[in-house]
């Protein structure tokens, strides 16, 4: 069965501060991998999506890694802001079946001041 | 403005009575998808189109219906709902579903309580 797995299942840090997020997956054959932020009663919004053969996607301050050996990846936030309390979201899509994606349970990040 | 769009946003209903929640884009996409999501778990698909006249059984279809008879529109349609049908529900489309990369663009919820 695929499945997708997030931790921390939350996090809080102070303003400023770096936190790196992970994701573990068992979705084969993998076709691509992506990072969303979803604020809280509002519907996702895409950060980075990887296919296979890429190991690292930038979007500003949001860094994602993917190790398709290990089937992990994770995502980096530097200079953590206020506005980037939400909850971080790992989908994996299959190869098979692209239509049918498998969500992780999210990480929900609180940034203090 | 591209974007997807979800009616109603908020509906509280009782049991058994049908009832349809509508979801259109406007971005051309071949793909539309919908998910529910409940406290403490994440989105889990409940049925995907991948084209016009094609749809197929997601992860929790059970309850649920779907049709796509035109590319805009993909309605969910819970023919006679249960509390357990209680949820945040989510309608998102993409450029296609194929192999490769399909970002999602998610519309804004539609929460829904069944009493």
């Amino acid at each position: 069965k695929n499945q997708v797995e997030q931790s921390p299942q939350s996090l809080i840090i102070l303003e400023g501060k770096n936190c790196t997020l992970q994701c573990n997956y068992t979705v084969s054959p993998f076709s691509n991998l992506r990072w969303y932020k979803q604020d809280t009663g509002r519907g996702p919004v895409s950060l980075t999506i990887m296919t296979f053969s890429e190991n690292t996607k930038s979007n500003g301050r949001y860094t994602a890694t993917l190790d398709a050996d290990t089937k992990q990846s994770s995502l980096h936030i530097t200079a953590s802001q206020l506005s980037d309390s939400a909850s971080y979201i790992c989908v994996v899509s299959a190869g098979t079946n692209a239509g049918k994606s498998t969500f992780g349970d999210g990480t929900t990040l609180t940034v203090k001041p | 403005e591209a974007q997807v769009t979800q009616n109603p946003r908020y509906l509280i209903t009782v049991t058994g009575k049908k009832l349809t929640v509508t979801c259109s884009q406007n971005m051309n996409h071949e793909y539309m998808s919908w998910y529910r999501q409940d406290p403490g778990l994440g989105l889990r698909q409940i049925y995907y189109s991948m084209n016009v006249e094609a749809t197929d059984k997601g992860d929790v279809p059970e309850g649920y219906k779907v049709s796509r008879k035109e590319k805009r529109n993909f309605p969910l349609i819970l023919e006679s709902p249960s509390p357990n049908q209680t949820s945040l529900y989510f309608c998102a489309s993409s450029l296609w579903g194929g192999d490769g990369a399909n970002v999602l663009t998610f519309g804004a919820g539609s929460r829904l309580t069944v009493l």
